[in-house]
């Protein structure tokens, strides 16, 4: 079993929906979780880290964390072409130093 | 610097050749990372400095591979007698808070390819 795992995709949704993009975890003992975009040849950028059970806004996106079922999801209301890229589900033990990240789900917001 | 700055952006090498790898972090980031992605995967840890600490160097895949980094300044990721799966974008990424615990700030990457 993977330490991070998410569907590869691709996940394909139309301007203006809700991308959903969800993430599950092996190790219970996880505390942080981020989410990151990564555009095509790029490298990945922070969205969203968030530490506690329940959701977290910011702007179009909301961060949702469910640690009894060790699974963390990214939604993007009012999805953009722009939003089209990798996204990378990413997670950390708290007081460790190393972040384990997802293999990443490909989104295409088609105009 | 305003940003992770790495060079060179982009390496083609021979098979069997050494390579090193530079990351300048960001001004003041104690915490800085190297990570490899392989092309269509994800990010595999490979070092972690954390100010003068000794480093972790549990990710690195083989005794090919070695970091300095001296305090919190530059770092550089040497890669002796490079193979062809070495192939791969490298990822420095730096953080101010020791461990990462609000995320990371990653370099535009170092693209090595070996032929």
């Amino acid at each position: 079993q993977k330490e991070v795992e998410q569907n590869s995709g691709p996940l394909s949704v139309p301007e203006g929906a809700i991308a959903s993009l969800n993430c599950t975890y092996s190790d219970r003992g996880s505390q942080s979780f981020f989410w990151y975009r990564q555009y095509s040849g790029k490298s990945p950028e922070l969205i969203m880290f968030i530490y506690s059970n329940g959701d977290k806004e910011d702007g179009r996106f909301t961060a949702q964390l469910n640690k009894a079922s060790q699974y963390v999801s990214l939604l993007i209301r009012d999805s953009q072409p722009s939003d089209s890229a990798t996204y990378l589900c990413a997670v950390k033990n708290t007081g460790g130093f190393k972040t384990i990240f997802g293999a990443g789900t490909r989104l295409f917001v088609k105009a | 610097g305003a940003g992770v700055s790495q060079s060179p952006s982009n390496k083609v090498t021979e098979k069997g050749k050494d390579v090193e790898l530079r990351c300048d972090p960001i001004s003041g980031h104690t915490a800085l990372y190297w990570y490899r992605q392989r092309l269509g995967q994800g990010l595999e840890f490979l070092i972690y400095f954390q100010g003068n600490s000794a480093p972790d160097k549990s990710g690195l895949p083989s005794d090919r591979f070695s970091a300095e980094r001296t305090g919190e300044s530059v770092s550089t990721l040497t890669i002796q007698r490079t193979q062809q799966e070495d192939s791969a974008v490298y990822l420095c990424a730096s953080s101010s808070v020791p461990g990462g615990n609000y995320g990371y700030t990653f370099g535009s990457g170092t693209r090595l390819t070996v032929v």
